[in-house]
């Protein structure tokens, strides 16, 4: 089965600052990979998925790169709204879709 | 508007079953793949089960692999998840998602998510 990590496992930052997310798989996983985010009691929300596609809606400030096991996401000027967990998941395997263990994005 | 509204959930004694519902409008519901992904207190996400538009593929996590038994009826528009032999490690908010693709295969992300129904499992 292939494992998904994340780092780091929370980070601290303040308004305007450039945050980066990264995410690993245990294998290859070519470009299919999703990012969600999650804040306190809600449902996740799709950010990016195929790795550097950015879903409808989403603002343009986050975006994702990488391919093969490893991928990043990228919030250019952290805003408010922004303070939340971020989950990576993997779609390559055929009918198994794994998350990462989180990322918790809080205020400095 | 596009909507996902889960129910059945509770407090359940270990061993014992539960069956989850999830209802949806506002799209196709028999164009898309459909996914369970259950978030325990405290914790992240993980993905439990998914179910490919025709019910044709289907999957599970290794922690529910044979207790656990997802279905769907288009006609109802609407997603199950049976829960047998229950654990209190099944405690969980149980969120029904829906998927990019038709087929619940490579590639897919899951756009539409509902709001969960808890499930509780304890003596």
């Amino acid at each position: 089965d292939i494992q998904m990590t994340q780092s780091p496992s929370s980070l601290s930052a303040s308004v305007g600052d450039r945050v980066t997310i990264t995410c690993r798989a245990s294998q290859s996983i070519s470009s299919y990979l999703n990012w969600y985010q999650q804040k306190p009691g809600k449902a996740p929300k799709l950010l990016i998925y195929a790795a550097s596609s950015l879903q409808s809606g989403v603002p343009s400030r986050f975006s994702g790169s990488g391919s093969g096991t490893d991928f990043t996401l990228t919030i250019s000027s952290l805003q408010p709204e922004d303070f939340a967990t971020y989950y990576c998941q993997q779609s390559y395997s055929t009918s198994i879709f794994t998350f990462g263990p989180g990322t918790k994005v809080d205020i400095k | 508007e596009v909507q996902l509204v889960e129910s059945g959930g509770g407090l359940v004694q270990p061993g014992r079953s539960l069956r989850l519902s999830c209802a949806a409008s506002g799209f196709t519901f028999d164009d898309y793949a459909m996914h369970w992904v259950r978030q325990a207190p405290g914790k992240g996400l993980e993905w439990v089960s998914g179910i490919s538009w025709n019910s044709g593929s289907i999957g599970y996590a290794d922690s529910v692999k044979g207790r656990f038994t997802i279905s769907r009826d288009n006609a109802k528009n609407s997603l199950y998840l049976q829960m047998n032999s229950l654990r209190a490690e099944d405690t969980a908010l149980y969120y029904c998602a829906k998927d990019t693709k038709s087929s619940s295969s490579r590639g897919g992300a899951f756009d539409i998510w509902g709001q969960g129904t808890m499930v509780t499992v304890s003596s």
